[in-house]
């Protein structure tokens, strides 16, 4: 069956670090997202990407990049981290721009 | 102001009751609404999607539109312990590029 995982699911790192979150989903789905889920913030869009090579910035992309080379995966990276940056991160993909957006199990990072 | 209003609860219900979880919005413009259901320590996942106004039914489940109030509703008839979880509404951009989700009501249905 068709799927989005992400990995590691939990990851405690260093302030200043460089961290790397994977996202695959094997749907070839073009769509693809990146949020971070805080109490008293719900779901926020860091990045999104409609396309290989494209890549677009959400409502709280500093700090955090994103590449898009391949359908499949969009890695998400935090180039220095930052304790604010303690969150759980969420992956989703989705067929079309409107259509239902298919989420990933979430990995949560811990920022000290 | 947030694109998407929520009461986050939390909401504890007996087993049987009707649940009424609701969300405000801001931007009247063309809306396509989404109701996710979240459980602990999961993705959300989609429970219903709407178009317009007006109610869409689905088993237990049915969510409702009122433009004109800028208000989103989803009631669940019957409620079970199963149905405990995070409900999050979401609100697409006019483009489809972006969700703009609630920050969720935490629901518990008492056994």
């Amino acid at each position: 069956d068709a799927e989005i995982t992400q990995s590691p699911r939990h990851k405690i790192t260093e302030t200043g670090r460089q961290v790397t979150l994977a996202c695959h989903q094997t749907w070839n789905h073009n769509n693809m997202f990146w949020y971070r889920q805080d109490l008293g913030h719900g779901l926020r869009l860091i990045h999104y990407s409609y396309g290989v090579h494209d890549t677009n910035k959400g409502e709280v992309s500093d700090g955090y990049s994103v590449s898009r080379s391949n359908t499949e995966d969009l890695p998400l990276t935090l180039e220095s981290a930052a304790s604010s940056q303690t969150s759980v991160y969420f992956c989703a993909s989705s067929e079309s721009r409107r259509d239902t957006q298919y989420f990933g199990p979430g990995t949560r990072l811990t920022v000290l | 102001q947030k694109e998407v209003e929520q009461d986050p609860g939390p909401l504890s219900v007996p087993e049987g009751a009707i649940v009424s979880l609701n969300c405000t919005y801001s931007n009247s413009a063309f809306q396509y609404f989404m109701w996710y259901r979240q459980y602990s320590r999961k993705g959300p996942e989609l429970l219903m999607y709407t178009y317009s106004s007006g109610n869409k039914e689905d088993g237990r489940f049915t969510a409702q539109v009122d433009k004109s109030s800028k208000y989103i509703s989803l009631f669940i008839r019957d409620s079970q312990p199963s149905d405990s979880a995070t409900y999050l509404c979401a609100r697409v951009s006019n483009t489809g590029n972006q969700f703009y989700f609630g920050t969720g009501t935490s629901l518990t249905v008492i056994p």
